[in-house]
């Protein structure tokens, strides 16, 4: 699977859009894109994957670039509650999940 | 659906004795993976299995690991003669893979390990 590269951290003002980046340029035809998340305690939580097209769910969007070297998780009114580690994965889709999580980045939400 | 269930959250051990976690996935779910995490970094994988099958072991696990899921359903993680190296969160997930092959990890709330 491809390595993901992301900022550590991030700050967001509660109500604005929190817009998180992740590089992986040596993504393969075959790899999707996938966004977890970790709030403190708990174990991660799906958040949502996509191939090559923007993706939209009730949590977030997923932006990927065109040469799909890049995506930007896009969380549209960020609360308190979205205070988490965000992780981008990429990973082809068979042979199990036994991607590299990294450390991912740590998004402070502050009122 | 009550989700993914690990117990017990919070274990503590004195080196060398041996522990047990169980992990019950998503009922209808086929995959279940076990996963480690150290303070400040993401999950590592250890191994997962297919139903009762275990597919693929990483070169983490060393020979005091075993992991079992003998009828498809809940599993096991054993660690033999635990070191303190191994204090960290040992997460369970699991997983039901669609025609598109698209997989959606499901994650448990983990087990505590804290050897002295």
């Amino acid at each position: 699977d491809a390595k993901t590269t992301q900022p550590p951290s991030m700050d967001c003002a509660e109500g604005r859009a929190a817009n998180l980046p992740c590089n992986h340029s040596t993504i393969s035809g075959n790899e999707y894109v996938y966004w977890y998340r970790q709030i403190h305690s708990q174990g991660p939580q799906y958040i949502i994957h996509g191939l090559k097209n923007n993706e939209t769910n009730e949590m977030a969007s997923l932006i990927i670039t065109e040469d799909r070297k890049s995506s930007t998780l896009i969380l549209p009114h960020a609360t308190l509650r979205d205070t988490a580690v965000y992780y981008c994965i990429v990973r082809a889709g068979v042979g199990g999940f036994k991607t590299i999580f990294g450390a991912g980045t740590r998004l402070f939400v502050k009122a | 659906d009550t989700g993914v269930s690990q117990n017990p959250r919070h274990k503590i051990t004195k080196r060398g004795q041996n522990v047990t976690f169980r992990c019950d996935p998503i009922s209808e779910h086929n995959r279940l993976y076990w996963y480690r995490q150290t303070l400040g970094q993401g999950p590592e994988f250890l191994t997962y299995f297919q139903n009762e099958a275990q597919l693929e072991k990483s070169r983490l696990l060393s020979d005091r690991f075993s992991a079992e899921r003998p009828k498809g359903s809940f599993s096991t993680l054993e660690i033999q003669r635990t070191e303190q190296g191994d204090s960290a969160m040992y997460l369970c997930a699991s997983s039901s893979v669609d025609r598109g092959l698209n997989e959606k990890l499901f994650f448990g709330s983990g087990t505590q390990l804290s050897v002295l």
